[in-house]
């Protein structure tokens, strides 16, 4: 079993939709959660990155973490074709901040 | 300003050949870290350097395969005898330590 796991996808929305992005994870160290995005063939860029459990806003995007639940959500408000990319979790432990474990990606398409 | 550079960008070589991948991190970073990207898949991690020493390399393959990070100039994956599953994305991320990485627009190496 993967350590961390992300919603597949491919995803594929109209424009100004709602977008949802979902991993859960095994590893009760985790602390630190990020959400990467990366266009085709470009290195991953960081989008959020929050400590611990709770929400964190910017802009049109917004991070929930659960630790309870082991359960971390990306959340994409009035979604743009420019959205367009594949959205990786990521999470590293309190003990060794360098190494992050990543999900495998879920491609997003917004329609115009 | 610049951010976390990767070069070759592109790197073509045979079965049997030494490919060297070069990744210098940003400004006032000094925790450097490589993952490979297999296509349709997430990232994992390989190895976790700061200046001439090796913190994690639980990801790393064990032969064949090594990172370095000089006091001087940028940090080298090496990777000796290529073989065809060697091909992939090379991606190399950079943080001052407080967790979050920035990455740099990887190193795509095809193996013929």
């Amino acid at each position: 079993q993967k350590e961390v796991e992300q919603d597949p996808g491919p995803l594929s929305v109209p424009e100004g939709a709602i977008v949802s992005l979902n991993c859960t994870y095994s590893n009760s160290a985790f602390q630190y959660f990020m959400w990467y995005r990366q266009y085709s063939r470009k290195g991953p860029e960081l989008l959020m990155y929050t400590y611990s459990s709770g929400n964190k806003e910017d802009g049109r995007f917004t991070a929930q973490v659960d630790k309870s639940s082991k359960y971390i959500s990306l959340f994409i408000r009035d979604s743009q074709p420019s959205d367009s990319a594949t959205y990786l979790c990521a999470m590293s432990s309190n003990t060794n901040a360098g190494k992050s474990t990543f999900g495998d990606g879920t491609t997003l398409t917004v329609k115009p | 300003n610049a951010g976390v550079m990767q070069n070759p960008r592109h790197l073509v070589r045979r079965r049997g050949q030494e490919a060297r991948l070069r990744c210098s991190p940003m400004k006032g970073h000094s925790h450097v870290y490589w993952y490979r990207q297999l296509p349709e898949e997430g990232l994992k991690f390989m190895v976790y350097l700061q200046k001439e020493n090796i913190i994690d390399e639980s990801g790393m393959p064990k032969e064949r395969f090594s990172a370095e990070f000089p006091k001087e100039g940028p940090s080298i994956l090496r990777i000796q005898q290529v073989v065809r599953g060697d091909s992939a994305a090379y991606f190399c991320a950079s943080s001052s330590g407080a967790g979050e990485q920035f990455f740099g627009p990887g190193t795509r190496l095809t193996v013929l």
